[in-house]
């Protein structure tokens, strides 16, 4: 089964630094396109950053120099370090796998919560 | 940047009605058009992809049509698991989500 597991949220001050790990389990995500994506309470979704099969990775411009994806091949896992952390960053954060570069996001985790207040 | 916009913003339905939601890009996207399902406090639920490709296990009540700047979803016959809020999502240049559609019981 096809799955994705997030964890590392919590509550953080601002300024401050975390790190999101996403487990996958069912499909290689060096095979895959592997993203995140965030949530602010009772809004909409908002893209945040992306990494190719092939490494090249990608940010939308309100995290650029912020927020750093990256994966551990060995392990399966795809991570989000995030560093000056600021409120308008709090949000449930998604993990989410496009097979296909043209077919969308087809899966999702459970989204993980992060909280930046003082 | 590339901006998305649906419309309406909520829509009151019953069961059995067709429904469309409407969503346009500032600029040509061609077909690289996505449609998500989310229900409260779960994750999105993809269900068209390519702007017309029916994503695997989605049911045949969903569809898709645009192109370029102007697309649409349509739900044929509303069932009582469809009340839910909808997202398009341009992936053209980057990756960009449209504000949502709630679809709620009339």
């Amino acid at each position: 089964e096809v799955q994705l597991v997030e964890s590392g949220g919590g509550l953080i001050q601002p300024g401050g630094s975390l790190r999101l790990s996403c487990a996958a389990s069912g499909f290689s995500v060096t095979n895959s396109y592997m993203s995140w994506v965030r949530q602010a309470p009772g809004k909409g979704l908002e893209w945040v950053s992306i990494i190719y099969s092939g490494g090249n990775t990608y940010y939308a411009y309100s995290v650029k120099g912020r927020f750093t994806i990256s994966r551990d091949n060995s392990e399966n896992t795809i991570y989000l370090q995030m560093k000056s952390l600021r409120a308008e960053d709090t949000a449930v954060y998604f993990c989410a796998r496009a097979r296909d570069i043209l077919a969308g996001f087809d899966t999702w985790g459970q989204g993980t919560l992060v909280t930046v207040s003082s | 940047d590339i901006q998305m916009t649906q419309s309406p913003s909520t829509l009151s339905a019953t069961v059995g009605d067709r429904v469309t939601i409407t969503c346009r890009a500032s600029q040509s996207i061609g077909a690289l058009l996505a449609w998500y399902q989310q229900k409260p406090g779960k994750a999105p639920k993809l269900l068209i992809y390519k702007a017309s490709s029916l994503e695997s296990g989605v049911p045949s009540r969903f569809s898709g049509s645009g192109s370029g700047t102007e697309f649409t979803l349509t739900i044929s016959s509303l069932q009582p698991d469809d009340f839910a809020t909808y997202y398009c999502q341009q992936y053209n240049s980057y990756w960009t989500f449209g504000q949502g559609t709630k679809v709620e019981i009339q």
